[in-house]
């Protein structure tokens, strides 16, 4: 009930790609879902967040989508360049203060 | 956003040594600090959650004795890595709430190697 599935684990995209990560839940008392990018040997850094009242979030090119039926949220990343390689977490808490939950993670390549 | 510094950002030690690692928050308050480990290609594991002036609660599994957790001000935590083994060699990143919205930034990490 705490696990928070992310797929794919890895995805290679070409510059100029929408590359989407999905993640799904199980614990219906989540209520905060962050999105974070980390590059190697650095910390996590919040990309993006959404909470459940809302389908859909946008910043800039990276994009939420949220299925609270399905109980499931994704990343779309518009316009892929060579310098979103990352790795992107999903995460999940139940709330805004509490401990988060994290994905498995993936590792995303974007060629030029 | 907020800064969350984190040092050293590297350390090797010797097999029984004992390793601090320091977690600050730079530019905020932050009543709750949570320290992950992290290894090679893996998620982000929660290890304990930190609260300025109570003791720490740690996840299930994770030695309290082994990793001990300070949180003495609203703007510094520690972990203290006693005895090291060189399975203790991960990567240690911290994590600090802002105290009145609850967004939580991240340091940059500390590697750790125990030889």
């Amino acid at each position: 009930q705490q696990q928070v599935k992310q797929s794919p684990q890895s995805l290679i995209v070409q510059k100029g790609g929408i590359p989407i990560i999905n993640c799904a839940y199980e614990n219906t008392a989540f209520d905060y879902f962050p999105w974070y990018q980390q590059f190697p040997g650095k910390g996590p850094a919040l990309l993006i967040a959404i909470r459940p009242d809302v389908s859909e979030k946008k910043e800039g090119r990276f994009t939420i989508s949220f299925n609270k039926s399905a109980k499931q949220f994704s990343l779309h990343i518009m316009d892929s360049q060579p310098g979103d390689s990352a790795t992107y977490f999903c995460a999940a808490s139940r709330a805004l203060t509490d401990k988060l939950i994290f994905g498995t993670g993936t590792r995303l390549q974007v060629f030029p | 956003g907020a800064v969350v510094s984190q040092h050293p950002s590297r350390v090797i030690c010797k097999s029984g040594t004992s390793v601090k690692i320091e977690c600050r928050s730079l530019d905020f308050q932050a009543t709750t600090m949570f320290w992950y480990r992290q290894f090679p290609k893996k998620s982000l594991m929660l290890m304990a959650t930190s609260n300025e002036g109570s003791k720490a609660t740690y996840e299930q599994g994770v030695e309290k004795d082994k990793f001990l957790i300070n949180h003495a001000s609203l703007t510094l935590s520690t972990l203290t890595v006693t005895s090291a083994h060189p399975e203790d060699s991960s990567f240690y990143i911290c994590s600090a709430s802002i105290s009145h919205t609850g967004e939580l930034f991240f340091g940059e990490g500390s590697r750790l190697t125990v030889l």
